[in-house]
């Protein structure tokens, strides 16, 4: 069963604080994604990872960054948190590029 | 500039009748299309997809449509059934093989 887990679900931090999320995927996927879903705006693309050590700007990854040291794992980091960036965030692997992806269940952020 | 459009935020449905969800999009060089699923505190789980060639793709109860002159897509859910009450996304593949996604329709089977 193929599986791809996320480090919270639910996780509340403070303005400018450094917030580590984490992905794990059992798949090994080629392909890493991070999103962050918004009532009435969808799933958003922020950073994808293509390979290790390998990542590629999505849409929106102003206030951002990524790390991809291994196959398996995915980190987002909000460097220093704010009030804008409170969302649910979703993680996904793929083997392709446009394949099927795989979601885990989210992390509901709030940034307070 | 939204490539994928659900103009319907939301949408009720009789169980038993059929659910159409429609999507449209801009980007004609999309290669195929997804649907998804989402529960509430779960991720989105793949549900049905069509490639661009082709004008529609059956599994079970879903079947998905492609108009490809009208830019359109639908998803026909046959007999509606609670457990289908969930938001549905549709997502285009585009050339740089990214998924690109619109804003999700809820979708709601009355009893």
């Amino acid at each position: 069963d193929v599986k791809v887990t996320q480090s919270s679900r639910y996780l509340v931090k403070r303005t400018g604080e450094k917030v580590f999320l984490e992905c794990v995927q059992d798949m090994d996927h080629e392909n890493m994604f991070w999103y962050r879903q918004d009532p009435g705006l969808g799933l958003r693309l922020i950073y994808f990872s293509y390979d290790v050590k390998m990542k590629e700007k999505g849409d929106i990854p102003e206030g951002y960054s990524v790390s991809r040291e291994k196959k398996e794992r995915f980190s987002l980091i909000l460097e220093s948190a704010s009030t804008n960036q409170t969302s649910m965030y979703l993680c996904a692997s793929s083997s392709g590029g446009g394949d099927e992806q795989f979601f885990g269940p989210g992390t509901r952020l709030t940034v307070l | 500039d939204q490539q994928v459009k659900q103009n319907s935020p939301s949408l009720s449905v009789q169980e038993g009748r059929i659910s159409i969800l429609n999507c449209d999009y801009t980007n004609s060089m999309f290669d195929y299309f997804l649907w998804y699923k989402k529960y509430p505190a779960e991720g989105p789980t793949f549900l049905i997809s069509i490639s661009s060639i082709k004008d529609k793709n059956e599994d079970g109860r879903f079947t998905v449509f492609l108009n490809k002159s009208a830019k359109h897509l639908s998803l026909h859910i046959v007999p509606s059934q609670p457990g289908d009450s969930a938001v549905y996304f549709c997502a285009g593949a585009d050339s740089n093989y990214q998924l690109i996604w619109g804003a999700g329709t809820k979708l709601i089977i009355k009893p």
